[in-house]
């Protein structure tokens, strides 16, 4: 059964700062991995979906990175801004399945 | 195009009454999905449909069921509301599960926030 880690569950960054948001999958056999954006009150957007086949995407200011072998995805913001602030969510499908598996999110939070 | 719509944003129910979420979506995707989100919890998945007349269990699929007759609609259906289902309802729809990254990439309605007393 695919679980998805993501830690730490909060991150406190002043703006400018490039950070990283990990993401940790169980079942290397993951399909897909995606990337979404929380704010509060609202629903999920796509950031960035990264296919099995693929080692990275990129969108602006954000790279993603998936390595299946150890089991993680990185997503890369570079030059954060107060904008960024909200809850980052990793996504991967279960193996076999149309099941997306989600973490339970890093709230992101960048200072002016 | 509108994308994923879910109505309504917000309701009340008593214990014990029944209610319709509904999800529609503009986009002509096939896959259409419910996750409830609980605070803490991350989002699970209620039910799935890979396309009209085809609808499967996702992991939390007890007190609620599904319908799919057309490609633009999903209601969700709650019979028996309990305080256990208090909780953030997303609708999302996809085109496909193979693909280009665009055609496998869900998209998410705004929500319904839904309170059981």
């Amino acid at each position: 059964k695919q679980e998805v880690t993501q830690i730490p569950a909060a991150l406190s960054v002043p703006e400018g700062e490039n950070l990283v948001l990990n993401c940790s999958f169980t079942d290397s056999a993951i399909y897909n991995l995606q990337w979404f954006r929380q704010d509060p009150g609202k629903g999920l957007t796509s950031l960035l979906l990264i296919q099995s086949s693929q080692r990275e995407q990129t969108s602006g200011r954000l790279n993603a990175s998936l390595d299946k072998s150890s089991g993680r995805s990185t997503l890369y913001i570079a030059a954060s801004q107060p904008g960024d602030s909200a809850t980052y969510l990793c996504a991967g499908y279960q193996g076999g399945s149309e099941k997306l598996v989600f973490g339970k999110g890093t709230k992101l939070t960048v200072n002016p | 195009n509108a994308g994923v719509t879910q109505t309504p944003k917000f309701r009340i129910l008593k214990i014990g009454q029944s209610m319709t979420l509904q999800c529609t979506q503009d986009m002509n995707h096939n896959y259409m999905y419910w996750y409830r989100q609980d605070p803490g919890m991350g989002l699970k998945l209620i039910y799935y449909s890979v396309g009209a007349g085809i609808t499967d269990k996702g992991e939390v699929p007890n007190g609620y069921n599904v319908s799919r007759s057309t490609t633009e609609d999903f209601p969700l259906r709650l019979e028996l509301a309990a305080p256990s289902q208090t909780s953030v309802y997303f609708c999302a729809s996809s085109y496909s599960f193979f693909g280009t990254a665009e055609k496998e990439t869900q998209y998410f309605g705004p929500g319904t926030r839904l309170l059981v007393l």
